[in-house]
């Protein structure tokens, strides 16, 4: 196990297009999370699962935005009719018991939306 | 609101030289408190976080209440301390608020 994965890794979509972001949490970590990162500032959060059930979603989520953990394990994130504001850093962190404070982030999703 | 600011973008010192990373938070509940970091063309780590009361690396970190502030502090900075630093607070148990982040630049 070779911790959290996220492909691609960079991603160049026109306005208008639907992409979708693939995360492979650490295995058997019970706890995924979304952020996005955008130039000068930390990780934002976006949304959570605990195992397959979504928790939790952010008021700045748009309904554009959305995220799916079908079986528990790994997780996509779609952005639909993409616009240039949606282009940053998608970061994917999964955490586990004893700690689920403690997250363990991916490489991340550069996206770049022209 | 739950807020978390890092004053600082950037932050250079000299090797050998004390550091002081600033973090404030704004939280209405019972902070819980982590340090983040992010080496160059590496993924972001935890460092450390307050209720372990520990040192990594050489760091600490001590939560004050009063002041409403999480600094991290090391002795002696290292070259090898050079990257992004974010302060990030726990809220409702289950989301995490991050800092903008400072970058601390160690000079040899």
């Amino acid at each position: 196990d070779t911790g959290v994965s996220q492909n691609p890794r960079h991603k160049i979509t026109k306005r208008g297009q639907n992409v979708t972001f693939r995360c492979d949490p650490i295995s058997e970590h019970n706890r995924l999370y979304w952020y996005r990162q955008t130039l000068g500032q930390g990780p934002e959060f976006l949304t959570y699962f605990q195992n397959e059930a979504q928790l939790e979603k952010s008021r700045l989520l748009s309904d554009r935005f959305s995220a799916e953990r079908p079986k528990g394990s790994f997780s996509t994130l779609e952005i639909q009719r993409t616009e240039q504001g949606d282009s940053a850093m998608y970061l994917c962190a999964s955490s586990n018991l004893p700690s689920f404070n403690e997250q363990f982030f991916g490489p991340g999703t550069r996206l770049t939306v022209l | 609101a739950q807020r978390v600011t890092q004053p600082e973008k950037l932050l250079s010192v000299f090797k050998g030289a004390p550091v002081e990373l600033k973090c404030n938070y704004s939280y209405s509940g019972s902070p819980e408190l982590f340090w983040y970091v992010q080496y160059s063309r590496q993924r972001l780590q935890l460092l450390l976080r307050h209720i372990s009361r520990e040192s990594i690396k050489g760091f600490t970190a001590d939560l004050n209440k009063g002041e409403t502030s999480f600094h991290l502090k090391k002795p002696f900075a290292q070259e090898e301390d050079s990257a992004m630093y974010y302060c990030a607070l726990l809220y409702n148990f289950n989301k995490f608020y991050f800092g903008s982040g400072t970058k601390l630049n160690v000079k040899p």
